[in-house]
């Protein structure tokens, strides 16, 4: 299985903040790489998908990049909205995996 | 926009078989992939397995002795049978349908169910 490893677990950020969140795959995927946001009770929300495509109806303060094995899901101005729980998924190989997640707390 | 919805008792017992169905609206079943997801409470999501309008399958190997999914087109659904239950299994299971892009990203999502393994 390709292993997924997000960093950092948790991050505090305030209104405005720009952050970056990375996600480390086990082994080369390619851009087989997608970013997910979900708040508390909530299913995800695909916000990336194929590493730097933004999906429809998302904000474009978000933003990815990267490939083979490192990519990062940036948010350029946080707004209070944006606290949640980002996962990145890869779907190079079967089983998909999902990185641990990252929590983005005020 | 595809919507899906999960339904499915909220209580199993330990050793027992839970069944889960996931109904499709605003579009046919009859066409990609559909799949099963699942998030213990807390923790990181976990993928079970997809099935093709065709009624190919393909499961996570560490479930694959103890999972099934069907699909049944004249209902617009399908759905997911889990074997042998113990605590561990313990989670929301969402159905999703990945994109149509064939990049296997999940961009439909149900609402999700939570399945409690209790005695």
């Amino acid at each position: 299985d390709i292993q997924m490893t997000q960093s950092p677990s948790s991050l505090s950020a305030s209104v405005g903040d720009r952050v970056t969140i990375t996600c480390r795959a086990s082994q080369s995927i390619s851009t087989y790489l997608h970013w997910y946001q979900q708040h508390p009770g909530k299913a995800p929300k695909l916000l990336i998908y194929a590493a730097s495509s933004l999906q429809s109806g998302v904000p474009s303060r978000f933003s990815g990049s990267g490939s083979g094995t490192e990519f990062t899901l940036t948010i350029s101005s946080l707004q209070p909205e944006d606290f949640a729980t980002y996962y990145c998924q890869q779907s190079y190989s079967t089983p998909y995996t999902f990185g641990q997640g990252t929590k983005l707390e005020i | 926009q595809v919507q899906l919805q999960e339904s499915g008792p909220g209580l199993v017992k330990p050793s027992e078989t839970l069944s889960l169905t996931c109904n499709v609206s605003g579009g046919s079943i009859s066409s990609y992939y559909w799949s099963w997801i699942r998030q213990p409470p807390g923790k990181e999501l976990e993928w079970i397995g997809y099935i093709y309008y065709s009624g190919s399958t393909t499961y996570n190997p560490s479930l694959k002795t103890r999972v099934t999914i069907s699909i049944d087109t004249s209902k617009n659904q399908f759905s997911l049978n889990l074997t042998s239950l113990t605590a561990a299994d313990t989670a929301v299971y969402y159905c999703a349908r990945p994109d149509t892009t064939g990049w296997f990203s999940f961009e439909s999502w149900g609402q999700g169910t939570l399945v409690t393994v209790s005695s």
